[in-house]
């Protein structure tokens, strides 16, 4: 298994800009999310999905949309990226239930110029 | 919107100590308690997920306990070792939104 994957793992935009991250998992996963993190702040949800076609707002909701078409995929869609949203964005999935763990992909780096 | 709490922010000491850190939590509609490991320029590891007041889980030298009714859990570290340094994170579960603290950075000098 390859476990949570993410790519690109660095990006650099302009402001204005539009762009996907992605994110993949093959441990058949219900459970994705898309977390940010930023120095002093932690982990914040984004957002998050409990299965194909169904997805809702974490925390920091504004300025990104999601889908979930597939199992495996959880796309993390920029629309006009501003650098307020310089960050490094973790992707994580979890099986059925809150008692499991979360397994995090390798995070991609983010500027938005 | 749940408010997860750790402190302290960060921590420095000496190889050979021991250690603990708080993690405080909405106490109402809990639902799970994890703590995570998270070194620099790498993903977060999970160390633990408990669920169940007086909940208490051990792993080599570091523990964890949960006390859901007052909404807080300790995370204990006997003997830090220099590898022991990264930033230790909780996370609780509210249905399934889960939301993490800021952290508490250790540094263990050798």
């Amino acid at each position: 298994n390859a476990g949570v994957t993410q790519t690109p793992k660095f990006q650099v935009l302009k402001t204005g800009q539009s762009m996907t991250l992605q994110c993949a998992q093959d441990m058949n996963h219900e459970y994705m999310s898309w977390y940010r993190q930023d120095p002093g702040m932690g982990l914040r949800l984004i957002h998050y999905s409990v299965g194909a076609g169904i997805t809702d707002q974490g925390e920091v909701p504004n300025g990104y949309n999601v889908s979930r078409s597939t199992t495996e995929d959880f796309p993390l869609r920029l629309l006009s990226a501003a650098p307020s949203q310089t960050s490094v964005y973790f992707c994580a999935s979890l099986g059925q239930g809150a008692y499991n763990e979360q397994f995090f992909g390798p995070g991609t780096r983010l500027t938005v110029l | 919107i749940l408010n997860v709490e750790q402190s302290p922010q960060s921590l420095h000491v000496q190889e050979g100590d021991s250690t603990n850190f708080t993690c405080s939590f909405p106490s109402s509609n809990f639902y799970a308690l994890h703590w995570y490991r998270w070194e620099t320029a790498k993903s977060p590891e999970a160390l633990f997920v408990m669920t169940l007041n007086g909940d208490e889980k051990k792993k080599g030298r570091i523990s964890a306990t949960l006390n859901t009714k007052e909404g807080y859990s300790y995370l204990y570290i006997k003997g830090s070792q220099p590898e022991d340094s990264a930033t230790y994170l909780c996370a609780s579960t509210l249905g399934f939104k889960t939301i993490f603290g800021a952290g508490t950075r250790l540094f263990v000098k050798a």
